[in-house]
């Protein structure tokens, strides 16, 4: 079955200190890879996604993720953290032969402490 | 604001009483998609549009449960006979493509009671 793993119900990091949220997929083929964000009674919000390319992602508030093909992970980084970086991570994967599936992960809470 | 747009924002509703959801999805974006997400949980998928035509359809869904897109723009997710399991928070989305991102409404909070 396909899935998609974040093994990290939680990250705790010091603000200043560099993040990794970790993803891993079971996904057959060359999938799409998303990170979103989500805040406290907000919706998703898109931060970056891998299609093809260069292994190394940039997105929005200076995220950005690393695809590993023989790993199946999609990492998501940032050399900084910041105390408003605090929020719910959801990392998703698009299969290469649908046109609206994805599968998400169960979500990662990052709390930057200051 | 030309983002995904969700009314209402909150809906608290007695079991048994039918309730809808209304979606405008990013103007030019031909692809809608309805997710449910519970406290703690990623989303789950309820039902995908491309323009009118409804192309699937979770198996999550109960008969209880309809969703349109008359005209390929606004969509609407209708919940008859409510229960207390369908309490979440429903998430509409929109995309281009099928590369692109979704981008996702606030959402509707459904509480039944």
């Amino acid at each position: 079955a396909q899935s998609v793993a974040q093994p990290e119900d939680q990250v705790n990091v010091a603000e200043g200190n560099p993040l990794t949220v970790k993803c891993t997929y079971s996904v057959s083929g060359n999938p799409y890879l998303f990170w979103y964000v989500q805040y406290p009674n907000r919706g998703l919000q898109f931060l970056l996604k891998y299609i093809t390319g260069d292994n190394l992602v940039k997105g929005s508030y200076g995220f950005e993720a690393e695809f590993n093909k023989s790993q199946t992970s999609f990492h998501l980084k940032k050399p900084s953290a910041l105390v408003s970086d605090s929020a719910l991570y959801f990392c998703a994967v698009r299969p290469p032969n649908s046109n609206y599936q994805l599968i998400w992960g169960a979500g990662t809470k990052l709390i930057i402490k200051p | 604001d030309t983002g995904v747009s969700q009314n209402p924002r909150h809906k608290i509703t007695k079991r048994g009483q039918n309730v809808t959801f209304r979606c405008d999805p990013i103007s030019e974006h031909n692809r809608l998609y309805w997710y449910r997400q519970t406290l703690g949980q990623g989303p789950e998928f309820l039902t995908y549009f491309q323009n009118e035509a409804q192309l699937e359809k979770s198996r999550l869904l109960s008969d209880r449960f309809s969703a349109e897109r008359p005209k390929g723009s606004f969509s609407t997710l209708e919940i008859q006979r409510t229960e207390q399991g369908d309490s979440a928070m429903y998430l509409c989305a929109s995309s281009l493509a099928q590369g692109a991102e979704a981008f996702f409404g606030q959402g509707t909070r459904l509480t039944v009671v």
